[in-house]
């Protein structure tokens, strides 16, 4: 089936540095959602991507989307200790159900 | 508005019992989706009902199954428990209506943690 894979899995880093994940697909996405879900807690939408190499901003969260809607990424600049949990992308192949990503652990060591 | 609100939230069984897990969605969301969550796997699709119906189906065994009522409240049900089926059942709600479908956002329960002896 169509997969989404998301790297890294893991990232440990120093509070206030900056951290980025990736995701792709070997085939062309409708959209990409990205969710964070806290330790022990469950996902919380982020945000959508929908159209071709489209950037969209929270704060000090930038989420970008391909040219080719095959890939995207979620860079987070100075990191803080509340941004820890796990960062899952999901896309969607067409009109099917959403695939998420293995997600990214992030881990911030104060 | 109030959330997604699953029961229980935790659910201790053993090997070849069945269990009958509840999703109430948000107020007005005709869709709900069903995940399996485990530290190996990730998020799993299950299975989205929409409308009673359901509209897209995971890849996992027929012991797995679900459905929706009238009032968008859904259940998923697994028989015949193993224990590689403990884990944290995520059910998510969303619009699920009209040509925006496809870009719903996806709201989040707290989970059942289920745990198979």
């Amino acid at each position: 089936g169509q997969q989404v894979m998301q790297i890294p899995q893991y990232q440990h880093v120093q509070e206030g540095e900056d951290f980025t994940t990736y995701c792709n697909s070997s085939t062309t996405l409708s959209n990409i959602q990205w969710y964070k879900q806290r330790p022990g807690g469950h996902p919380v939408f982020l945000i959508q991507l929908v159209k071709s190499g489209e950037v969209k901003k929270q704060k000090r969260l930038t989420f970008q989307f391909g040219e080719a809607k095959k890939n995207s990424s979620l860079h987070i600049t100075a990191t803080q200790t509340t941004d820890v949990g796990t960062y899952f992308c999901a896309g969607r192949f067409g009109n099917e159900k959403l695939t998420f990503g293995t997600g990214t652990r992030l881990t911030i060591i104060p | 508005k109030a959330g997604v609100t699953q029961t229980p939230r935790y659910l201790i069984k053993t090997r070849g019992q069945q269990v009958t897990l509840s999703c109430s969605p948000i107020s007005g969301h005709r869709s709900v989706s069903w995940y399996q969550q485990t530290p190996g796997q990730g998020l799993q699709f299950l299975f989205e009902y929409f409308s009673e119906t359901q509209r897209n189906k995971g890849n996992f065994p027929g012991r797995f199954s679900g459905r929706q009522f009238s009032n968008s409240r859904s259940e998923m049900n697994v028989s015949t428990l193993e224990l590689g089926d403990s884990a944290l059942y995520l059910c998510a709600s969303s619009l699920g209506t009209g040509t925006t479908w496809g870009t719903d956002t996806q709201y989040f329960g707290p989970g059942t943690r289920l745990t198979v002896l």
